[in-house]
């Protein structure tokens, strides 16, 4: 069975440009997750969505960061206009009506 | 809100030997899951282990056992016989059970694991 996909894994663009990030979860897996990984730091949660229903986004920074999980399956996050503190590990995740967390590979993001 | 803390940010161990990590946690409620995950260089977050705080008996998977002491909220880890494999960076992390509304991870902030051969 395959795990999370996550592309990119690496993105690298200048300040002010767009990004967007791709995930498609473990097939039958209706719970995604967004999570920000800061260096050295643990992952935080971004946004979690129940099917296409985005649960919990109250730590998503809404004036540049969006998601979108159209079909209930994949999702994309996207940072309109990026800026240099948002070099980060972008890690997607999914599980089964919310038990464990499977993660993907990540996309390591770099501004310039 | 739950916080997670790993005071231990860096240790090494000589391979074949065994290692504990400590995480101590802070929350009001009774029912919750905790969890270890080894992220090596790849940055692919792996679940190594996984303890239900209802259940007083210690999650064990092989090398991998966990000391769960729910009134001093505490969760180790422990790795026997240790293998380079297993250098990486280790999270413990807490959650909310399914349907209580908050099913996020909270994770501390790591633990670099270095097996030296």
């Amino acid at each position: 069975e395959a795990g999370v996909v996550q592309s990119p894994r690496y993105k690298i663009i200048e300040k002010k440009q767009p990004v967007a990030f791709w995930c498609n979860p473990i097939s039958g897996h209706n719970t995604l997750y967004w999570y920000l990984q800061n260096l050295g730091q643990g992952p935080e949660l971004l946004i979690r969505y129940e099917n296409e229903e985005a649960v919990d986004d109250s730590q998503l920074p809404k004036d540049r960061f969006s998601a979108e999980r159209l079909k209930g399956v994949d999702s994309t996050l996207k940072i309109q206009p990026a800026e240099l503190g948002d070099s980060a590990v972008y890690l997607c995740a999914s599980s089964l009506a919310g038990n464990e967390q499977y993660f993907g590979p990540g996309t390591r993001l770099t501004v310039t | 809100a739950q916080t997670v803390t790993q005071s231990q940010p860096e240790m090494s161990v000589q391979e074949a030997e065994t290692v504990t990590l400590s995480c101590t946690y802070d929350t009001s409620e009774n029912n919750y899951y905790l969890f270890w995950y080894k992220q090596p260089p790849s940055r692919q977050m792996i679940l190594v282990i996984r303890q239900e705080a209802y259940k007083q008996q210690n999650a064990t998977e092989n090398r991998f056992s966990v000391n769960f002491q729910k009134a001093a909220k505490s969760f180790s880890l422990k790795i026997s016989d240790s293998q380079l494999g297993d250098t990486a960076m280790y999270f413990c992390a807490f959650m909310n059970p399914p349907n209580f509304g908050n099913e996020k991870l909270t994770f501390g902030t790591g633990t670099r694991l270095t097996i030296i051969p």
